[in-house]
């Protein structure tokens, strides 16, 4: 079965400070990875995918098929960037709906 | 508001009643989606339709049903038979190339609230 696993529900960090939401999957194959994110009072938006290897607001995500994971990265949180993380991997051949993880909310302190 | 229109936004029903809500894209996007997002539960997949006339259940199909009478349009009916209907739906859009989505445009969403 497809799994994707956010261990952790909150995560607290100083302005500056480096921030990295975990994110892990069980999936057959090579998935297709995405971050979403939803901002107070706003639409839940597409952050980035792994595939254009694109990094936007200073955050990266790195796949790791070892360990099967695709950790976000943010080196200088700032406190825009406080907001829920979603992790959301695809399994690819369509448009089968994303499985979305069950949610980081990241809190950035001044 | 661009791309993606659900409405309403806020909705109150009586236990026993139906109700749908509206999702309307102008994108051009093949596959819609809805989705439910419950605090601490992320997002679970309802229905999803790929093409005009054709949808799948998701995870959580129960107690709800949908139509893709148009490309534009994939409105959702919560039934009476849904046993907790108290939710925020999400309704996404995505265009389909053989890799999978781009990614999903989502609508603003609609709270339901079930009195």
């Amino acid at each position: 079965a497809q799994r994707v696993t956010q261990p952790e529900k909150l995560l607290s960090v100083f302005k500056g400070a480096p921030v990295e939401l975990k994110c892990n999957y069980s999936y057959s194959g090579s998935p297709e990875l995405f971050w979403y994110v939803q901002y107070s009072r706003q639409r839940l938006q597409l952050l980035l995918r792994h595939i254009s290897r694109e990094s936007i607001k200073g955050f990266t995500a790195d796949l790791n098929k070892g360990e099967t994971s695709f950790h976000l990265k943010e080196p200088f949180a700032q406190e825009e960037d406080s907001a829920m993380y979603y992790c959301a991997p695809h399994s690819g051949g369509g448009a089968d709906g994303l499985t979305f993880g069950k949610g980081t909310h990241l809190i950035i302190q001044p | 508001d661009g791309g993606i229109t659900q409405s309403p936004k806020y909705l109150f029903r009586k236990e026993g009643q139906n109700v749908t809500l509206s999702c309307e894209q102008n994108l051009n996007h093949d596959a819609m989606y809805w989705y439910r997002q419950d605090p601490g539960q992320g997002l679970r997949l309802i229905y999803y339709s790929q093409i005009v006339n054709d949808f799948q259940k998701g995870d959580i199909a129960e107690g709800y049903s949908v139509s893709r009478e148009k490309k534009e349009s994939f409105p959702l009916t919560v039934t009476s038979a849904q046993k907790n209907p108290t939710a925020f739906y999400l309704c996404a859009s995505s265009s389909i190339n053989s890799g999978g989505p781009y990614g999903y445009t989502f609508g603003s969403g609609t709270r339901l609230t079930v009195v």
